[in-house]
């Protein structure tokens, strides 16, 4: 079974600052596969990266992805007060099992 | 622009069937393959299945597979999830999702509806 792990939990951080979240693969695949959205309360997630370094259309060049086999990295340099919601990394190929990490809480200090 | 309305949630007994539509506008529906994503309530998110662009292929995920089917229309511009025997885990919201490019087969997600809650209880 493929699984991913996202850490932390729950990150408390000021804006301003700088955020960095994690997604680790239980086993090694093609990074061109690996997504990030962001789910605001209420709201449908919204994609923000994709191919691991890929910014969507329209996403601030704040947000940025990185990272390859087991281990990708989300970064949010200067948070602004908008940036404060769940973030989830997604597997969407080559194998038809399109997994999602359960969420990192992104939370105002 | 992109829109996708889903309906047909409500609340079903255990081992009771519903069928969820998604009516999609907007863009040329047969040209991109679709998903079914699921949040149970204070939960994060699940892929549920995936139809391709000409509806040749689905993929469903372990929990579903067997007892959801997930089709489309595309002369009618709507996706479909038929399921049957559900149960308590299958409470969630439940998103229809297009893929990011055309023809595409993959879980990449670039516009998702506002979702339907679908409540299995006795």
């Amino acid at each position: 079974e493929f699984v991913l792990t996202q850490s932390p939990g729950t990150l408390s951080l000021s804006p301003g600052e700088r955020a960095t979240l994690s997604c680790r693969a239980s086993h090694s695949y093609s990074s061109n596969y690996l997504a990030w959205y962001q789910q605001k309360p209420g709201q449908a997630p919204s994609l923000l990266i994709f191919a691991a370094s890929s910014r969507a259309t329209g996403i601030p060049d704040r947000f940025n992805g990185s990272g390859s086999g087991t281990d990708f990295t989300l970064t949010i340099t200067r948070l602004e007060p908008e940036d404060f919601a769940v973030y989830y990394c997604q597997q969407y190929g080559p194998s038809p099992m399109y997994t999602f990490g359960q969420g990192t809480k992104l939370e105002i200090k | 622009q992109v829109q996708l309305v889903e309906s047909g949630g409500g609340v079903v007994q255990p081992g009771g069937s519903l069928r969820l539509s998604c009516a999609a506008s907007g863009f040329t529906f047969s040209n991109y393959g679709m998903n079914w994503v699921r949040q149970a309530p204070g939960r994060g998110l699940e892929w549920v299945a995936f139809i391709r662009y000409e509806g040749s292929n689905q993929y469903y995920a372990d929990s579903v597979r067997g007892r959801f089917t997930i089709s489309r229309d595309n002369s009618r511009n709507t996706l479909y999830l038929q399921m049957n025997s559900l149960r308590d885990e299958d409470t969630a919201v439940y998103y229809c999702a297009k893929v990011l490019g055309k023809m595409a087969t993959m879980g990449l997600v670039d516009y998702w509806g506002q979702g339907t809650l679908v409540t299995v209880s006795s």
